[in-house]
């Protein structure tokens, strides 16, 4: 079945504790993307990849990183986590480089930093 | 940076009633995204469309190049439509999306 997978769905931890949250699309998509979605706020981008190796900013970087070394992959990490980042994560990808194709979503992580 | 306005934020409906949300954006773009969120979170992709029309099923989506604005109509609505629906545009380069804050639909049986 062709989908992205997000691992974890919740979780709640302390603040400066990393974590990494993994990304994986089983479509052979070239585009790769994170997303917070905050109360009021609706989603935003944080990171995205346009091909292996190749990663940039979204609209809301700070206090994240990815990495793009495989084509099915797409991990965020968090690596000094802060309540200000409990969010609700979506990871999405699409066939072409472009966001100009129907964009695939994982189901979303529930984040709690406390 | 392209702004992208939803309208309304919260729309109720009785089941059957024909319904409508619409989207509008500041810079011109070649093609809009809509996206349905479930209750439970998940996000899929319902059309992607750069001019006219696209209909599937009792949903059926329009854009408007040239005044910049997208509405998303329902016909017949049902229980089960009832979601948040967000528009998204992309930006020049076509590297980013920018999203509307979404318009939660609640349809009464």
């Amino acid at each position: 079945e062709a989908q992205v997978t997000q691992n974890p769905r919740y979780l709640i931890t302390v603040t400066g504790k990393k974590l990494t949250v993994t990304c994986s699309q089983n479509m052979n998509h070239e585009y790769m993307s994170w997303y917070r979605q905050d109360p009021g706020l609706g989603l935003r981008q944080i990171y995205y990849s346009m091909n292996v190796e190749v990663t940039d900013k979204g609209d809301v970087p700070e206090g994240y990183k990815v990495s793009r070394k495989e084509k099915r992959n797409f991990p965020l990490i968090l690596e000094s986590p802060s309540p200000n980042q409990t969010s609700l994560y979506f990871c999405a990808s699409s066939l072409s480089r472009r966001v100009m194709g129907p964009q695939h979503f994982g189901d979303g992580t529930r984040l709690s930093i406390l | 940076k392209n702004e992208v306005e939803q309208s309304p934020q919260n729309l109720t409906a009785q089941e059957g009633e024909f319904i409508t949300i619409n989207c509008s954006y500041s810079v011109g773009i070649s093609a809009l995204h809509w996206l349905q969120q479930h209750p439970g979170g998940g996000i899929v992709s319902l059309f992607m469309l750069s001019s006219g029309k696209k209909k599937h099923g009792r949903l059926i989506a329009t854009i408007n190049i040239q005044e910049k604005h997208s509405s998303l109509h329902i016909t017949a609505s049902h229980p089960r439509d009832s979601a948040v629906y967000i528009c998204a545009v992309p930006e020049t380069s076509g590297s980013r999306l920018t999203f509307g804050e979404g318009t939660q639909l609640t349809v009464n049986p």
